[in-house]
């Protein structure tokens, strides 16, 4: 069973432009959650989607979407990017993001913001 | 208020056991895991645990859980230079979806 998949491994944009990160679960999973990760403030929680549906958000600024389709894949979007952007952002799927399904990770992007 | 905490470093000789400690803050947490990550990679689930467990093993993995304390526990035995990487303790609570991650123990292992 191929893993979570997560495209592109790597990105550099620039302060102001935008970007779209993709995520595919593992098949047979509908839940999926995003996190960054950066070494001042480690792995944060940025939000959930479950069958098409945002379930549950961080704290994170209206700049960072999201959005799933209706065969679980998912996208994460950060718009008007900013330095503090830069970081390791990791997707994560589960069967259906209950609490005794594990979620499974991807190898993540890394986003560079010059 | 949710935290979870753990030492940032470990040293450990080559064939001894590791023991990575960690703490958490929130007693309703239902779940409890350990993540391993290896340089340029995502996060590896290892092992997890139920709360209502005092310990889970699975090979060279021993997972001990005081619940009192709020305390977890990771055991490697038979470290091997494969083992070197940064392992982060989790929970999770029944009412949210997201996990609450550590900041990360660096294992390193030496000859």
């Amino acid at each position: 069973k191929a893993g979570v998949t997560q495209t592109p491994r790597y990105l550099i944009k620039t302060r102001g432009q935008q970007v779209t990160l993709s995520c595919s679960p593992i098949s047979g999973h509908r839940s999926v959650s995003w996190y960054q990760q950066t070494p001042g403030q480690g792995l944060q929680f940025l939000f959930e989607y479950f069958s098409e549906t945002q379930r549950n958000k961080g704290n994170f600024p209206g700049r960072f979407s999201g959005r799933q389709f209706s065969n679980s894949r998912s996208e994460m979007n950060v718009s008007t990017l900013e330095l503090g952007d830069s970081a390791l952002y990791l997707c994560a799927s589960s069967y259906r993001g209950q609490e005794n399904q594990p979620q499974h990770f991807g190898d993540g992007t890394r986003l560079s913001i010059l | 208020g949710e935290d979870v905490e753990q030492s940032l470093f470990l040293s450990v000789r080559e064939g001894d056991s590791s023991v990575i400690n960690c703490t958490y803050t929130d007693s309703s947490s239902t779940y409890l895991y350990w993540y391993k990550q290896e340089p340029g990679a995502g996060l590896q689930l290892l092992t997890y645990i139920f709360s209502n467990m005092d310990m889970k093993q699975d090979q060279r993995l021993t997972v001990l859980l005081n619940k009192k304390d709020k305390h977890l526990s990771l055991r490697i035995a038979d470290t091997q230079t494969g083992d070197s990487a940064i392992y982060f303790c989790a929970e999770r609570y029944s009412s949210a979806s997201k996990i609450i991650f550590g900041s990360g123990t660096r294992l390193s292992i030496r000859p």
